[in-house]
């Protein structure tokens, strides 16, 4: 089991705000370390969406934000589109276990 | 353009040894370390470790410390990942990704393994 923990599921129709939260503790969130998400569309590899917390890679459209605050981190979708089903995962060093992990996964389906 | 390009699927059995491999290509191979992520069938990602490919240094993550190898070979910017005795819970999808600034900005299109008797 993840040190980062994600709701498995979050939905909403299209045009709709979604957000997923990334849950962690102050050997990892809390402690200052960075939270990153990806996108896994189905049957692909995953792909960068925010970086540094809250920093939006070249191409990716502007509706997808990232924040952080104390020991969690949240992603949103605002204006929800069919395209943005998908999986998506948090990432975050954790000093206790030396290393980097990724939340435990949250599905997002658009309805 | 940055490439990370995974050597192609493998059906195994238990016990077999194997090494799967990620070359890279459009940027400077030694300058940045490579990640390696496990997803079994159905599942999440799981980070296995690092390596960098300029002095091979290796970071691997508890859960799979003595499990797996990591190495590269810097003179043809290629970066591997081996296991010694292969075991059915080994069957996943891996992926190799570049590490820049402690996230993973290019990923690998992924390798499956399959061990099966």
């Amino acid at each position: 089991q993840s040190v980062l923990t994600q709701p498995p599921s979050v939905s909403g129709a299209p045009g709709q705000r979604v957000t997923i939260s990334c849950t962690g503790s102050s050997s990892n969130i809390g402690a200052g370390y960075e939270v990153h998400w990806y996108q896994q569309l189905p049957g692909t590899a995953p792909k960068l969406l925010i970086h540094g917390n809250s920093n939006r890679p070249s191409g990716v459209p502007d509706r997808f934000s990232g924040s952080k605050s104390g020991t969690s981190a949240s992603l949103a979708i605002i204006g929800l589109q069919a395209e943005d089903e998908a999986d998506y995962y948090c990432q975050s060093y954790d000093s206790s276990l030396s290393g980097d992990v990724f939340g435990t996964g949250t599905k997002v389906t658009v309805l | 353009e940055v490439q990370l390009v995974q050597s192609g699927a493998e059906v195994k059995k238990p016990g077999e040894s194997l090494k799967i491999s990620c070359k890279g290509s459009g940027y400077s191979f030694t300058s940045n370390w490579i990640g390696w992520v496990r997803q079994m069938p159905g599942k999440g990602l799981e980070w296995m470790g690092i390596i960098f490919p300029g002095d091979s240094d290796t970071r691997y993550s508890p859960s799979f410390q003595g499990q797996v190898t990591m190495s590269a070979d810097k003179s043809i910017s290629t970066a591997y990942l081996q296991w010694s005795s292969l075991k059915a819970s080994d069957t996943a999808v891996y992926y190799c990704a570049r590490l820049s600034s402690a996230s993973l900005d290019f990923w690998g299109q992924g390798t499956l393994v399959t061990v099966s008797s």
